[in-house]
């Protein structure tokens, strides 16, 4: 079974310039979820789509960031225009969730993007 | 204000001995547990995970321990390998209501010495 995969694995843009990050879950997991990681700090919660809906989006920073999952599949991050401070790791996970329990999810490498 | 704290940045463990990774949490409604292992340049890895009815959740080498009253969870490592030699992340989440983000500690960088 394939697992989380991302696209690309690095981007390097300038400031104020559009990046798109593509995030394709395990085939069949209904959930799936944004994270970051800035330098030195934790990974933090950006957001959770059950199929193509979002489910919660607390953890978005600012309305320059905007994810889509149409259809219910791959989903898209997109990042418009770009600061210094968007800089880090970004991971996507997916979990299939049973009714009893079950909340393992399951994350990709990760896209490095680095604004300059 | 960080709901999940791994205090030890890193921990140093001789090949054969336990391992022991600890975690704490302040928000009380925090009802499953999990640790994730991760190689530099890879995502997290899931390893082991409790829900907050049980104490204790075992799976081979790997033992997760919960103790709900003093809001802190360990991971046992027994007996460590060199392949054990990762940093661990601690994760928490609110299983109710369908936000199911998680919560993560800082990392806790694991060297696993011959």
């Amino acid at each position: 079974e394939a697992g989380v995969t991302q696209f690309p694995s690095h981007s390097v843009i300038e400031k104020g310039q559009t990046v798109t990050l593509r995030c394709d879950p395990i085939s069949g997991h209904d959930n799936l979820y944004w994270y970051r990681r800035v330098m030195g700090k934790e990974i933090k919660f950006l957001l959770h789509f059950v199929k193509e809906s979002k489910q919660d989006e607390s953890g978005m920073p600012n309305n320059r960031f905007l994810a889509e999952r149409t259809g219910g599949t791959y989903s898209t991050l997109k990042v418009q225009p770009a600061e210094l401070e968007d800089s880090g790791v970004y991971f996507c996970a997916s979990s299939h969730r049973a009714g009893t329990g079950g909340y393992e999810q399951y994350f990709g490498p990760g896209t490095r993007l680095t604004v300059t | 204000d960080q709901q999940v704290k791994q205090n030890s940045p890193s921990l140093s463990v001789q090949e054969g001995r336990i391992s022991i990774l600890n975690c704490d949490y302040t928000n009380s409604m925090f009802d499953y547990f999990l640790w994730y292992k991760k190689y530099p340049a890879e995502g997290p890895t899931f390893l082991i995970s409790i829900s907050s009815i049980k104490d204790k959740n075992e799976d081979g080498r790997f033992t997760v321990f919960l103790n709900k009253s003093a809001k802190h969870l360990s991971l046992h490592i027994v007996p460590s390998q060199p392949g054990d030699s990762a940093v661990y992340f601690c994760a928490a989440l609110l299983s109710g209501g369908g936000a199911d983000g998680l919560t993560f500690g800082k990392g806790t960088h694991l060297i696993i010495q011959p």
